[in-house]
């Protein structure tokens, strides 16, 4: 079965400090995708980034980027120079292989917040 | 604008009384999917579409039905809410093949 793990509920940052949140992940696939989602506390959920366990280099988006080591089977999501507007919830989710490919596995989500 | 249309946004109902979320999506995708989430759980799979007429179950279907007669919609159906079902849904979509989710911008659903 897979499963995503995120191990801190809550992150308090100073503005414009950069932030790692960290997703480890369980998985007996040889291809899968990770994503992560932002849910402001308007609550919908919005895409930030994505990583395929086939791509040989981190994905980045902006701001984002996602920090892949394959062999500890971490996803860690980096946010560089935080801005208030990244207070949020941060959920990384997977996508598994031929049996799990239809669903996307979420973890328990962190809630960020950033102060002034 | 492309989109996930979810609606009632938010309702307040009591135990029993059936009720239907009804989802739409203007971005001809073929897979559609209903999540709900909960404190501490994240969001968890209740019910897939992979594309018309095509439906299975996810991790958490007890409780609910869906269907899918048209490729833009996809409502979710609880027959007789019970107070366990408050929670926030989703309903998400995408194409084919792959790729991110593109979800809805949830119902919040109180049941008494």
């Amino acid at each position: 079965a897979q499963k995503i793990t995120q191990t801190q509920p809550g992150m308090f940052v100073q503005e414009k400090e950069a932030v790692t949140l960290d997703c480890t992940y369980d998985t007996s696939d040889q291809s899968y995708g990770l994503f992560w989602y932002k849910q402001p506390s308007s609550g919908e959920m919005i895409f930030l980034i994505y990583q395929g366990s086939y791509d040989e280099q981190n994905a980045t988006e902006g701001r984002y980027s996602l920090n892949f080591q394959k062999a500890r089977k971490s996803a860690n999501l980096v946010i560089s120079a935080s801005q208030l507007g990244d207070s949020a919830m941060y959920f990384c989710a997977m996508r598994g292989g031929i049996q799990g490919a239809q669903k996307l596995v979420f973890g328990q989500g962190t809630r960020l917040t950033i102060n002034p | 604008e492309a989109q996930v249309t979810q609606n009632p946004r938010y309702l307040i109902t009591v135990t029993g009384k059936k009720l239907t979320v009804t989802c739409s999506q203007n971005m001809n995708h073929e897979y559609m999917s209903w999540y709900r989430q909960d404190p501490g759980l994240g969001l968890r799979q209740i019910y897939y579409s992979m594309n018309v007429e095509v439906t299975d179950k996810g991790d958490v279907p007890e409780g609910y039905k869906v269907s899918r007669k048209e490729k833009r919609n996809f409502p979710l159906i609880l027959e007789s809410p019970s107070p366990n079902q408050t929670s926030l849904y989703f309903c998400a979509s995408r194409p084919g093949g792959a790729g991110e989710l593109f979800f809805g911008e949830g119902s919040r659903l109180t049941v008494l």
